[in-house]
């Protein structure tokens, strides 16, 4: 799954500092939104998903806030370390059965 | 693991063949997605299957197809191969559709020489 040559957004953040990756959606219509990870050569991986009837969801060390008035996401991860680093697609679905992707974002952790 | 299974995981083939990727998914899972990342484009929603019938379409050309059969295995076919056409495929599955988390298979590796 190597984005090797895609101009990603990209975002460098030192070990055990917080970090948080954005994206903006396209479709106000869109009640389901969804973070994966996508680790070099491998597949995207789910991360934490968060419904529109909510603006708030925390997992394990992972937030994703919603705010429906600038169709804006937020995936928040805390004390990040080496193995977050990859790159990181925000989803949003309008309760059919097409799932758009974003473009994505690089997170690279520094040790 | 996601339990999602692709095959094969690399191809290479010549601009003008044809090539048939196979998915097996999740156990339980009904619905299969298939997706296409290429180096300029990110991730690309092709098609999607739910228990055998095709439920949504994205940017998949007319040159791609793709079934699922009923053990709801999917192919998807690539015909006419462009250069442009070389990308990773990836399949997903869910237990139903929309609404629901996707699991990503390995996915297939396409270079067309």
């Amino acid at each position: 799954g190597e984005n090797v040559g895609l101009h990603l957004p990209t975002l460098s953040v030192q070990e055990g500092d917080n970090s948080i990756i954005n994206c903006a959606y396209s479709n106000s219509a869109s009640d389901y939104f969804i973070w994966y990870k996508q680790e070099s050569g491998k597949g995207p991986q789910f991360i934490i998903d968060i419904r529109s009837n909510m603006d708030k969801r925390q997992g394990q060390r992972v937030t994703v806030l919603l705010n429906k008035t600038v169709k804006h996401l937020s995936l928040q991860i805390a004390a990040t370390q080496p193995g977050d680093s990859a790159v990181y697609f925000c989803a949003e679905n309008t309760g059919g059965f097409k799932t758009i992707f974003g473009a994505g974002t690089r997170l690279f952790v520094k040790a | 693991d996601s339990g999602v299974t692709q095959t094969p995981k690399h191809l290479i083939t010549a601009t003008g063949q044809r090539v048939t990727l196979r998915c097996s998914p999740r156990s339980g899972d009904l619905s299969v997605y298939w997706y296409q990342q290429s180096l300029d484009q990110g991730l690309q929603f092709l098609i999607q299957y739910y228990n055998g019938e095709e439920r949504a379409k994205g940017n998949i050309l007319e040159r791609f197809s793709a079934q699922q059969f009923p053990d709801l295995h999917s192919e998807l076919n690539l015909s006419s191969l462009e250069l442009g056409d070389s990308a990773l495929y990836f399949c997903a599955s869910s237990e139903r559709g929309g609404t629901y988390e996707q699991y990503f298979g390995p996915g297939t590796r396409l270079t067309v020489t």
